[in-house]
Protein backbone atom coordinates (compact mmCIF):
# COMPACT_ATOMS: atom_id res chain seq x y z
CA UNK A 1 0.00 0.00 0.00
CA UNK A 2 1.24 3.37 -0.93
CA UNK A 3 1.46 5.62 2.30
CA UNK A 4 0.47 8.86 1.91
CA UNK A 5 1.91 11.88 4.80
CA UNK A 6 0.32 15.51 4.52
CA UNK A 7 1.70 18.09 6.77
CA UNK A 8 0.87 20.04 8.35
CA UNK A 9 -2.20 18.89 10.24
CA UNK A 10 -3.18 22.05 10.46
CA UNK A 11 -2.63 25.18 10.28
CA UNK A 12 -3.93 28.88 10.82
CA UNK A 13 -3.07 32.20 8.66
CA UNK A 14 -3.92 35.70 7.71
CA UNK A 15 -5.76 37.09 4.73
CA UNK A 16 -2.97 37.69 1.98
CA UNK A 17 -0.71 34.88 3.08
CA UNK A 18 1.11 32.53 0.81
CA UNK A 19 0.33 28.95 2.31
CA UNK A 20 1.61 25.41 1.41
CA UNK A 21 0.47 22.38 1.98
CA UNK A 22 2.72 19.25 1.33
CA UNK A 23 1.36 15.48 0.48
CA UNK A 24 4.70 12.73 0.78
CA UNK A 25 4.18 9.16 -0.44
CA UNK A 26 5.75 6.28 0.75
CA UNK A 27 6.94 5.40 -2.97
CA UNK A 28 7.25 7.23 -6.20
CA UNK A 29 3.90 7.88 -7.53
CA UNK A 30 5.10 10.20 -10.98
CA UNK A 31 2.65 12.69 -11.57
CA UNK A 32 -0.80 10.77 -10.18
CA UNK A 33 -1.35 13.32 -7.05
CA UNK A 34 -4.70 15.29 -7.16
CA UNK A 35 -5.88 17.87 -4.60
CA UNK A 36 -9.07 18.82 -3.32
CA UNK A 37 -11.07 21.24 -0.66
CA UNK A 38 -13.48 20.64 1.34
CA UNK A 39 -15.25 23.29 2.95
CA UNK A 40 -17.15 22.22 6.68
CA UNK A 41 -20.39 20.55 6.03
CA UNK A 42 -19.91 20.25 2.19
CA UNK A 43 -18.45 17.59 0.00
CA UNK A 44 -14.81 17.43 -1.03
CA UNK A 45 -13.93 19.63 -4.48
CA UNK A 46 -11.56 18.72 -6.95
CA UNK A 47 -8.90 21.73 -7.27
CA UNK A 48 -5.46 20.24 -9.20
CA UNK A 49 -5.15 16.95 -10.93
CA UNK A 50 -2.43 14.79 -12.38
CA UNK A 51 -0.33 17.01 -9.73
CA UNK A 52 -0.56 20.57 -11.37
CA UNK A 53 -3.11 21.18 -13.63
CA UNK A 54 -5.75 23.58 -12.24
CA UNK A 55 -9.31 22.45 -12.63
CA UNK A 56 -11.55 25.23 -14.43
CA UNK A 57 -13.35 27.39 -12.31
CA UNK A 58 -10.88 27.24 -9.42
CA UNK A 59 -9.21 30.69 -8.58
CA UNK A 60 -5.55 30.82 -10.42
CA UNK A 61 -4.43 31.55 -6.48
CA UNK A 62 -4.25 27.99 -6.40
CA UNK A 63 -1.07 25.69 -7.87
CA UNK A 64 0.24 22.66 -7.34
CA UNK A 65 3.27 21.38 -7.90
CA UNK A 66 5.75 17.83 -7.14
CA UNK A 67 6.20 14.76 -8.81
CA UNK A 68 7.65 11.33 -7.46
CA UNK A 69 7.64 11.18 -3.71
CA UNK A 70 6.69 15.04 -3.04
CA UNK A 71 4.09 17.56 -3.76
CA UNK A 72 2.84 20.81 -2.54
CA UNK A 73 -0.38 22.71 -2.82
CA UNK A 74 0.16 26.14 -2.75
CA UNK A 75 -2.32 29.56 -2.40
CA UNK A 76 -0.53 32.69 -2.97
CA UNK A 77 -2.47 35.15 -1.76
CA UNK A 78 -5.32 33.62 0.81
CA UNK A 79 -8.92 34.43 0.86
CA UNK A 80 -11.33 34.21 3.73
CA UNK A 81 -13.26 31.45 1.54
CA UNK A 82 -10.23 29.10 1.70
CA UNK A 83 -10.76 27.86 4.94
CA UNK A 84 -11.40 23.93 5.21
CA UNK A 85 -9.93 20.70 4.76
CA UNK A 86 -7.35 20.12 2.39
CA UNK A 87 -6.91 16.17 0.49
CA UNK A 88 -4.33 14.64 -1.28
CA UNK A 89 -5.20 11.69 -3.43
CA UNK A 90 -3.03 9.67 -5.22
CA UNK A 91 -3.93 7.12 -7.88
CA UNK A 92 -0.52 5.28 -8.85
CA UNK A 93 -1.91 2.03 -6.89
CA UNK A 94 -5.50 1.86 -6.07
CA UNK A 95 -7.07 4.99 -4.24
CA UNK A 96 -5.24 6.73 -1.51
CA UNK A 97 -6.22 9.67 0.29
CA UNK A 98 -4.19 12.21 3.06
CA UNK A 99 -5.06 12.55 6.28
CA UNK A 100 -5.86 16.11 5.09
CA UNK A 101 -4.80 19.36 6.39
CA UNK A 102 -6.94 21.83 7.91
CA UNK A 103 -6.71 25.37 7.48
CA UNK A 104 -8.03 28.49 9.46
CA UNK A 105 -8.22 32.02 9.03
CA UNK A 106 -6.76 34.14 11.68
CA UNK B 1 -24.84 20.17 -14.98
CA UNK B 2 -23.48 16.89 -13.98
CA UNK B 3 -25.46 15.97 -10.36
CA UNK B 4 -24.82 13.33 -8.20
CA UNK B 5 -26.99 12.32 -5.46
CA UNK B 6 -27.03 9.46 -2.47
CA UNK B 7 -29.47 8.15 -0.75
CA UNK B 8 -30.12 5.05 1.56
CA UNK B 9 -30.79 4.23 4.68
CA UNK B 10 -29.20 6.89 7.91
CA UNK B 11 -29.05 3.80 10.48
CA UNK B 12 -28.42 0.41 10.26
CA UNK B 13 -27.64 -2.38 12.61
CA UNK B 14 -24.28 -4.82 12.84
CA UNK B 15 -24.26 -7.32 10.68
CA UNK B 16 -27.12 -6.25 8.70
CA UNK B 17 -26.41 -5.47 4.54
CA UNK B 18 -26.01 -1.28 3.47
CA UNK B 19 -27.38 -0.81 -0.18
CA UNK B 20 -26.77 3.05 -1.22
CA UNK B 21 -27.96 4.10 -4.63
CA UNK B 22 -26.09 7.01 -6.61
CA UNK B 23 -28.59 8.86 -9.11
CA UNK B 24 -26.96 11.16 -11.80
CA UNK B 25 -27.71 12.96 -14.35
CA UNK B 26 -25.79 15.08 -17.02
CA UNK B 27 -23.61 11.80 -18.23
CA UNK B 28 -25.00 8.35 -18.93
CA UNK B 29 -22.09 5.96 -17.70
CA UNK B 30 -22.05 4.01 -20.79
CA UNK B 31 -19.13 5.61 -22.34
CA UNK B 32 -15.31 3.93 -21.41
CA UNK B 33 -14.45 6.98 -20.80
CA UNK B 34 -16.15 7.60 -17.51
CA UNK B 35 -17.31 5.81 -14.35
CA UNK B 36 -18.40 6.80 -10.63
CA UNK B 37 -17.07 5.99 -7.88
CA UNK B 38 -17.62 5.96 -3.83
CA UNK B 39 -15.77 7.31 -1.34
CA UNK B 40 -16.57 7.49 2.60
CA UNK B 41 -15.29 9.44 5.37
CA UNK B 42 -16.19 8.58 8.88
CA UNK B 43 -16.77 11.58 11.10
CA UNK B 44 -14.18 14.14 11.56
CA UNK B 45 -11.57 11.94 9.85
CA UNK B 46 -10.49 11.09 6.25
CA UNK B 47 -11.64 10.44 2.88
CA UNK B 48 -11.32 6.10 2.54
CA UNK B 49 -11.78 5.44 -1.71
CA UNK B 50 -14.63 2.08 -1.40
CA UNK B 51 -15.27 1.03 -5.00
CA UNK B 52 -16.02 2.47 -8.82
CA UNK B 53 -17.55 1.16 -11.61
CA UNK B 54 -16.74 2.25 -15.47
CA UNK B 55 -19.24 2.81 -17.93
CA UNK B 56 -18.11 -0.12 -19.80
CA UNK B 57 -18.65 -2.46 -16.67
CA UNK B 58 -15.20 -2.77 -15.44
CA UNK B 59 -15.42 -2.73 -11.63
CA UNK B 60 -12.70 -1.78 -8.79
CA UNK B 61 -12.94 -2.31 -5.08
CA UNK B 62 -10.73 -1.01 -2.03
CA UNK B 63 -8.59 -4.08 -1.45
CA UNK B 64 -9.25 -3.46 2.17
CA UNK B 65 -13.27 -4.10 1.80
CA UNK B 66 -13.24 -6.41 -1.68
CA UNK B 67 -15.22 -9.10 0.34
CA UNK B 68 -17.88 -7.12 1.27
CA UNK B 69 -18.85 -5.44 -2.20
CA UNK B 70 -20.16 -5.53 -4.67
CA UNK B 71 -21.22 -2.05 -7.16
CA UNK B 72 -23.28 -2.16 -9.97
CA UNK B 73 -25.18 0.28 -12.96
CA UNK B 74 -28.51 0.37 -14.39
CA UNK B 75 -27.57 3.11 -17.18
CA UNK B 76 -31.05 3.00 -18.32
CA UNK B 77 -32.25 4.33 -14.63
CA UNK B 78 -28.87 6.70 -14.49
CA UNK B 79 -28.14 4.50 -11.02
CA UNK B 80 -25.38 2.82 -9.40
CA UNK B 81 -25.64 1.08 -6.43
CA UNK B 82 -23.49 0.01 -3.92
CA UNK B 83 -23.81 -3.27 -1.43
CA UNK B 84 -21.85 -3.65 1.81
CA UNK B 85 -22.63 -6.48 4.16
CA UNK B 86 -21.69 -7.50 7.68
CA UNK B 87 -22.07 -3.50 8.66
CA UNK B 88 -19.80 -2.97 11.59
CA UNK B 89 -19.75 0.10 13.93
CA UNK B 90 -16.75 1.09 12.59
CA UNK B 91 -17.93 1.86 9.07
CA UNK B 92 -19.95 4.91 10.31
CA UNK B 93 -19.11 7.13 7.61
CA UNK B 94 -20.75 10.19 5.08
CA UNK B 95 -21.05 8.24 1.88
CA UNK B 96 -20.38 10.33 -1.37
CA UNK B 97 -20.80 9.11 -4.83
CA UNK B 98 -18.73 11.27 -7.61
CA UNK B 99 -18.12 10.97 -11.54
CA UNK B 100 -14.61 10.13 -12.67
CA UNK B 101 -13.70 11.40 -16.20
CA UNK B 102 -11.81 8.23 -17.31
CA UNK B 103 -11.36 5.02 -17.45
CA UNK B 104 -8.18 4.05 -16.44
CA UNK B 105 -7.74 3.97 -12.49
CA UNK B 106 -4.47 5.26 -12.32
CA UNK B 107 -5.69 8.91 -13.74
CA UNK B 108 -8.88 8.58 -11.71
CA UNK B 109 -9.87 11.83 -9.73
CA UNK B 110 -12.72 12.61 -8.44
CA UNK B 111 -15.30 15.58 -9.80
CA UNK B 112 -17.85 16.41 -9.28
CA UNK B 113 -19.19 14.87 -5.72
CA UNK B 114 -22.69 14.26 -4.42
CA UNK B 115 -23.67 16.09 -0.77
CA UNK B 116 -23.53 12.57 0.92
CA UNK B 117 -25.25 10.64 2.79
CA UNK B 118 -24.31 9.60 6.69
CA UNK B 119 -25.20 6.24 7.52
CA UNK B 120 -24.89 5.33 11.33
CA UNK B 121 -23.89 1.11 12.27
CA UNK B 122 -25.56 0.73 15.53
CA UNK B 123 -28.09 -1.63 18.10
Amino acid sequence: DIQMTQSPPSLSASVGDRVTISCRTSQSISNFLNWYQQRSGSAPRLLISAASSLQSGVPSRFSGSGSGTDFTLTISSLQAEDSGIYFCQQSYSFLTFGQGTRLDIK
Amino acid sequence: QITLKESGPTLVRPTETLTLTCAFSGFSLSSNAEGVGWIRQPPGKALEWVALIYGNNDKRYSPSLRNRLSIIKDSSKNQVVLTMTNMDPEDTAAYFCALTPTDILSSTWFDPWGQGTLVTVSS
